[in-house]
């Protein structure tokens, strides 16, 4: 166990309407990171955290934002769903850049 | 970026039968990851293997970074071992992912 909690684990939306996830971990792990997992394809990078205030771009980040002000707390906020990012929705950890990536419980998000 | 590519997509054994997954890997790495996800979603880790061999009970790796590429092993396979492998190669501090082998087993 990672120590990583993922909130909510399920939520239904509209489409317009805002919505943030939250990763939290437990252990002061520097890199932490957002990806997404949709039928057909593996788990695609959204964006990941290399510290307090220090964020980057993944392969498919358009539609999305992300904030870590402390380091136990990652947030992924959809300014303005939409039906395709219709997807579950996964947190990792990763204590330091040459180690191994653990994965949260992920949260399945629907947008109607 | 690095580009992963993982063979078979799909594969359904018959409980006892051994199979074998491979992860193609378009530069070199300085590490590699497997994963399992089961039927429930999760993702659990398998191997964390730069070069090598690494067992653990019925499942092995073994990754040969110079031609670019890894293997999992799966002995005497059981109806648990159904899900998705996926394998994860590093890139500058963050992982791309292959499409994953889905591995059926009847009993």
């Amino acid at each position: 166990d990672a120590g990583i909690t993922q909130s909510p684990r399920h939520k239904v939306t509209e489409t317009g309407t805002p919505v943030t996830l939250r990763c939290h971990q437990t252990e002061n792990h520097r890199y932490m990171y957002w990806y997404r997992q949709d039928p057909g394809h593996g788990l695609r990078l959204i964006h990941y955290s290399y510290g307090v205030k220090d964020t980057d771009k993944g392969e498919v980040s358009d539609g999305y934002s992300v904030s870590r002000s402390k380091t136990e707390d990652f947030l992924l906020t959809l300014e303005s769903a939409t039906s395709s990012q219709t997807s579950v929705y996964f947190c990792a950890i990763k204590p330091g850049q040459e180690y191994e990536q653990y994965f949260g419980p992920g949260t399945r998000l629907t947008v109607t | 970026g690095i580009q992963v590519e993982q063979s078979p997509p799909d594969l359904i054994l018959q409980e006892g039968a051994n199979s074998t997954l491979r992860c193609n890997f378009s530069d070199s790495v300085n590490n590699l990851q497997w994963f399992h996800q089961n039927p429930w979603g999760q993702l659990i880790n398998l191997f964390y293997i730069p070069s090598g061999t690494k067992q653990n009970g019925r499942l092995s790796a073994t990754t040969v970074a110079t031609e670019r590429y890894s293997l999992l092993y799966i002995s005497s396979s059981q109806t648990t071992d159904s899900g998705v492998y996926f394998c994860a190669a590093p890139d500058a501090g963050k992982s791309t992912f292959g499409d994953g082998t889905t591995l059926t087993v009847k009993p």
